[in-house]
């Protein structure tokens, strides 16, 4: 079993949608959560960061983690074509310079 | 916010040259970076970790040979990718951890704008 699962999609869908992202993982020692957004042939930019177990919104977007069931999951409110791109899930285990640690990544394509 | 830069964002070269990419913290330094590599819809791999003053640390599978690393001061690390084959050819990215930064965050990563690399 892989450490972080998420799956590739493709997803698509319309403009206006709500777009649900998520991630299960299988280490409970990850305490840090992020999501990261990547356009085609660009470095990834963080979107969202959660310590911990909870909600946290910014702006369309809501992260949220719930370490009991091990699963982090990604909303986007009215999704806009904009917003159409790979997102990546990303953990981390503790404190320090310690690597990230990807899911696979979900291609999202929002239609106009 | 941080940025990290990296140089030069695509290359193409003949099998058997050597490579060079280089990644900068811009706005902040950084003791620990990250290089990765990623191919065409695939997420992204962890090659090693690059330490300012020591050996880089190489994940499993990839050849500290091949994959040479060096972290001369603290807002720059190069990985140089030597006697390159078209295998190699793909998207080279580096990132620099926060967390020792004042208000950068624990576990948050900052990346480069990744190097696309063709062997041909």
């Amino acid at each position: 079993q892989k450490e972080v699962e998420q799956d590739p999609g493709p997803l698509s869908v319309p403009e206006g949608a709500i777009v649900s992202l998520n991630c299960t993982y299988s280490n409970s020692a990850f305490q840090y959560f992020m999501w990261y957004r990547q356009y085609s042939r660009k470095g990834p930019e963080l979107l969202m960061y959660t310590y911990s177990s909870g909600n946290k919104e910014d702006g369309r977007f809501t992260a949220q983690v719930d370490k009991s069931s091990k699963y982090i999951s990604l909303f986007i409110r009215d999704s806009q074509p904009s917003d159409s791109a790979t997102y990546l899930c990303a953990m981390s285990r503790n404190s320090g310079n310690t690597p990230l640690v990807f899911g696979k990544g979900t291609r999202l394509s929002v239609i106009a | 916010g941080a940025v990290v830069s990296q140089h030069p964002s695509r290359v193409i070269c003949k099998s058997g040259t050597s490579v060079k990419i280089e990644c900068r913290s811009l706005d902040f330094q950084a003791t620990t970076m990250f290089w990765y590599r990623q191919f065409p819809k695939q997420s992204l791999m962890l090659m090693a970790t690059s330490n300012e003053g020591s050996k880089a640390t190489y994940e499993q599978g990839v050849e500290k040979d091949k994959f040479l690393i060096n972290h001369a001061s603290l807002t720059l690390s190069t990985l140089t990718v030597t006697s390159a084959h078209p295998e190699d050819s793909s998207f080279y990215i580096c990132s620099a951890p926060l967390g020792g930064v004042p208000g950068g965050r624990i576990g948050e990563q900052f990346f480069g704008p990744g190097t696309r690399l063709t062997v041909l």
